[in-house]
């Protein structure tokens, strides 16, 4: 089965200073990344997806993670956060597009 | 459009009792997908449809949980003899045609089992 890591539970940065999520996961094949952000009282929403070719991908919101095939990371990172990015942000990956693994979550708080 | 629609929001039970919980998915969305999120976790993958069979029940945890799609739009997770450990929020997912489709959330339904 595939697994998702996302090392830190909780991250605090201020405003306007980068931000980096980091998400390991484990496989020997090729898979399917995402990142969902679930802001607080809403359902969780795709920020960007990693299927093939170019390693970096952009999503919304100014986001954007580098997939690192030797070091089986998917990193997420942000130049320039805003304090209405505060959320939880999960790292997700999938073998068939079928079955969905998801990391325990990183709780992303912007400080004013 | 809509969006993929719970009900209820939230559901209390006593142990033991049965449960069942709906997914409005968007409308012409193929594939359905159940998750089960607990507290301080991410979701755990329970359930896949294609229209109206489960393509994928393998995260589905005993035989107390069953889910059924019949006219491949609304679906409803069933759960017999509910224990403590159910007490989770179930959400539901819906995607275009499933693969690596962007899955689109529901707001969920917080079940706790007394």
């Amino acid at each position: 089965a595939q697994s998702v890591t996302q090392l830190d539970s909780q991250v605090p940065v201020f405003e306007e200073a980068p931000v980096e999520l980091r998400c390991n996961y484990s496989s020997s094949v090729s898979v399917y990344l995402f990142w969902y952000v679930q802001y607080p009282n809403q359902g969780l929403q795709l920020l960007l997806k990693y299927l093939s070719g170019s390693t970096l991908v952009k999503g919304i919101n100014g986001f954007e993670a580098e997939f690192n095939k030797s070091q089986t990371s998917f990193h997420l990172r942000k130049p320039s956060v805003h304090i209405s990015d505060t959320a939880e942000y999960f790292c997700a990956v999938s073998l068939t597009g079928n079955q969905f693994y998801f990391g325990t979550g990183t709780s992303l708080t912007v400080i004013p | 459009g809509a969006g993929v629609s719970q009900t209820p929001s939230n559901k209390v039970t006593e142990k033991g009792k049965y449960v069942e919980l709906r997914c409005d998915p968007i409308s012409g969305h193929t594939a359905l997908y159940w998750y089960r999120q607990s507290l301080g976790q991410g979701p755990e993958f329970l359930i896949y449809f294609q229209g109206t069979g489960a393509a994928d029940d393998s995260g589905l945890p005993n035989d107390r949980f069953f889910a059924v799609r019949p006219e491949g739009s609304v679906s409803t997770l069933k759960i017999q003899r509910t224990e403590r450990g159910d007490s989770a929020v179930y959400l539901c997912a819906s995607s275009l045609s499933g693969g690596a489709t962007e899955q689109f959330f529901g707001p969920g339904t917080r079940l706790t089992v007394l």
